[in-house]
């Protein structure tokens, strides 16, 4: 089983739409969580951290589930520019950033 | 701000060679780390170190080193490439707190054939 596991999608959304990705993670000792977004054949960058309270930023609100190991992102109003692959990452135990990345979820938003 | 810069971009190796990837942090940051991504593999880590002169294996390291000579910079070495080496490579930086952004360098696109 992998540590992180993530639907590949891709997601095909017009725009304004809302879209929501879904995550879960093996190791209950995970201390942290991180939405992060790749962009075709660019380097992985920080969209959200992801908290137990659930936060939000503008469009996009993440939420944490640790009794299910379950975490989410949600989009919306989505535009065009959201177009890209969100990768769910989580910090394992034993000190050190040592991340672990999901295979990712592609988004297409579509005129 | 530079943040973290990777050398080459891109780089063709034939089998058997040996080469070493750049990468330099100018954040001051303790931890850096070198990923491999793979079509439907996500990243996957390869060696990571916690300070200079401190380096450790992570998921994938066979066939290549690491050394830590300095807080900034942190190259990864191909002792003898294989076609399965062929991969996306990103090193990455970040602060030891666990719950801190880490920042990728541009990344490199390693052929081997």
């Amino acid at each position: 089983r992998k540590e992180v596991e993530q639907d590949p999608g891709p997601f095909n959304v017009p725009e304004g739409a809302t879209v929501a990705f879904n995550c879960t993670y093996s190791n209950s000792a995970s201390q942290s969580f991180f939405w992060y977004r790749q962009d075709c054949r660019k380097e992985p960058k920080l969209l959200m951290s992801v908290y137990s309270s659930g936060n939000e930023d503008g469009r996009f609100t993440a939420q944490l589930n640790r009794a299910s190991q379950y975490i989410s992102l949600l989009i919306r109003d989505s535009k065009l520019s959201d177009s890209a692959t969100y990768l769910c990452v989580v910090n394992l135990p034993g000190g050190g950033n040592k991340l672990t990345f999901g295979t990712g979820t592609q988004l297409k938003v579509e005129l | 701000n530079a943040g973290v810069t990777q050398t080459p971009k891109f780089q063709v190796l034939k089998t058997g060679q040996s080469m070493t990837l750049q990468c330099a942090q100018d954040m001051n940051h303790e931890y850096m780390s070198w990923y491999r991504q793979d079509p439907g593999m996500g990243l996957r880590l390869i060696h990571y170190s916690v300070g200079a002169g401190i380096t450790d294996q992570g998921e994938v390291p066979n066939g290549y080193n690491v050394s830590r000579s300095t807080t900034e910079d942190f190259p990864l070495r191909l002792l003898s490439a294989a076609p399965s080496q062929t991969s996306v490579y990103f090193c990455a930086s970040s602060s030891l707190l666990g719950n801190t952004e880490a920042f990728f360098g541009q990344g490199t696109r390693l052929t081997v054939v």
